[in-house]
């Protein structure tokens, strides 16, 4: 299985703010990854496919970049909507694995 | 709009069985894959399996092999998860979601979870 590896794990950050997450495959995906944003309580929510499309309806200060083994999600100014977890997933094999999970707080 | 609804919550003892039903909406309910991903308390996503309710082919993770069955009846638009011989490490939220995509896939739509605490 490929694993998936996030970091940071959790961050805090403020309104307004620049935020970046990093996530890695075990091993080339090409640009089979997605991320999702998760509120406690709620399913995930779909966000970013192909590395770097977005999904329709999220908003354009979310984006995503990489290919291979390394992506990121920036968020280009944080919201109070976008204090959440986010996950990255794979799609380049099954099972789709997904990583563990980086934690928006706020700061 | 399209919808996935799940059925509620379930609390068994270990050693029983639970199945969890799906029920789509709002699309063509045999052409799209459904996925299971279950959560842990307090931890992350993990993968169970597929169904693809047009063939009625599936897949499940290694992990769950031989525990886990996914059905459907195309009569309803529903997916039913069944998970046997529970254990406490089964307590968890589980989610469908529907998946899409050509070539590069993902889950667009998500049932809202259903808890399953295992107990004794």
């Amino acid at each position: 299985d490929i694993q998936m590896t996030q970091s940071p794990s959790s961050l805090s950050a403020s309104i307004g703010d620049r935020v970046t997450i990093t996530c890695r495959a075990s091993q080339g995906i090409s640009r089979y990854l997605n991320w999702y944003q998760q509120k406690p309580g709620k399913a995930p929510k779909f966000l970013i496919f192909d590395a770097s499309s977005l999904q329709s309806g999220v908003p354009s200060r979310f984006s995503g970049s990489g290919t291979g083994t390394d992506f990121t999600l920036t968020i280009s100014s944080l919201q109070p909507e976008d204090f959440a977890t986010y996950y990255c997933q794979q799609s380049y094999n099954s099972p789709y694995t997904f990583g563990p999970g980086t934690k928006v707080d706020v700061k | 709009q399209v919808q996935l609804v799940q059925s509620g919550a379930e609390v068994k003892k270990p050693g029983a069985s639970v199945k969890v039903s799906c029920k789509a909406s709002g699309y063509t309910f045999a052409t799209y894959y459904i996925d299971w991903v279950r959560q842990a308390p307090g931890q992350g996503l993990e993968w169970m399996g597929v169904i693809y309710p047009l063939g009625d082919t599936t897949s499940y993770a290694q992990k769950f092999q031989g525990r886990l069955t996914l059905t459907r009846d195309t009569s309803t638009s529903t997916v039913y998860m069944e998970l046997n011989s529970l254990r406490s490490e089964d307590t968890a939220v589980y989610f469908c979601a529907r998946r899409s995509g050509s070539g590069y896939y993902y889950f667009d739509y998500w049932g809202q979870g259903t808890l399953v605490t295992v107990s004794s």
